[in-house]
């Protein structure tokens, strides 16, 4: 049973570049989360995806846009770069009831670093 | 809103000594909260959850974590600490405020275990 998978690993981008990471949930998972992890810090909610639609979003501008596919794969998508935005991004999935007891299972992340 | 304030950012046991990790929460309805653990330049892994029923949880790797309701505490311990226990752990508290269950997650606390 493959867990949650996340491309590419590590990426370096420059500023005012556009990126694009992709995840793929665990099997049977039909919810999809992004999560931006500073050094040092832990890791903050971006957005979840359910049924294609956005369903929650958290304090990031509009720079960060996601998408989910009918596969329920996920893509998180940054454009106009900032060095703050080197951090590690972890994707995960879980059931899509929503319900506050379900458990996240994350993949291994893409670390991307903004120069 | 919920919120997780971890105590201590670094703790450091001797091999065979209780490990015991601080997490107090902060929240407007009643907290689903998780333990996970995250090593170097991995995603995270869920060692424990409380969600309703019995207070003390009991996860993997010997770990188990106390729900106390009267002192908004949900610490993490584990009686003998091992070498392989040396990782960053972070509490988190799951919100659902219009759709979606976001993850909370506090600062988290590396810990280090010495021969």
């Amino acid at each position: 049973d493959a867990g949650v998978t996340q491309s590419p690993t590590h990426l370096i981008k420059t500023r005012g570049q556009q990126v694009t990471l992709r995840c793929s949930p665990k099997s049977g998972h039909d919810t999809v989360s992004w999560y931006q992890q500073a050094l040092g810090q832990g890791p903050q909610f971006i957005f979840q995806y359910y049924e294609e639609e956005e369903r929650q979003r958290g304090n990031f501008p509009d720079r960060f846009s996601g998408h989910q596919f009918p596969n329920y794969s996920s893509e998180l998508n940054v454009n106009a770069l900032l060095l703050g935005d080197s951090a590690l991004y972890l994707c995960a999935s879980s059931l899509g009831s929503a319900s506050r007891w379900e458990t996240q299972y994350f993949g291994p992340g893409t670390r991307l670093l903004v120069l | 809103a919920q919120s997780v304030t971890q105590l201590g950012s670094h703790v450091s046991v001797s091999e065979g000594a209780l490990v015991l990790l601080r997490c107090n929460y902060s929240s407007s309805v009643p907290p689903y909260l998780f333990w996970y653990v995250q090593y170097p330049n991995q995603g995270l892994q869920l060692l424990l959850k409380y969600t309703t029923g019995a207070t003390l949880v009991k996860g993997i790797n010997g770990f188990e974590a106390e729900f106390k309701k009267s002192e908004t505490s949900f610490h993490l311990t584990k009686p003998s600490a091992h070498m392989s226990d040396a990782a960053e752990y972070f509490c988190a508290v799951s919100g659902y405020t219009g759709g979606g269950n976001k993850l909370t997650f506090g600062t988290g606390t590396q810990l280090k275990v010495e021969l």
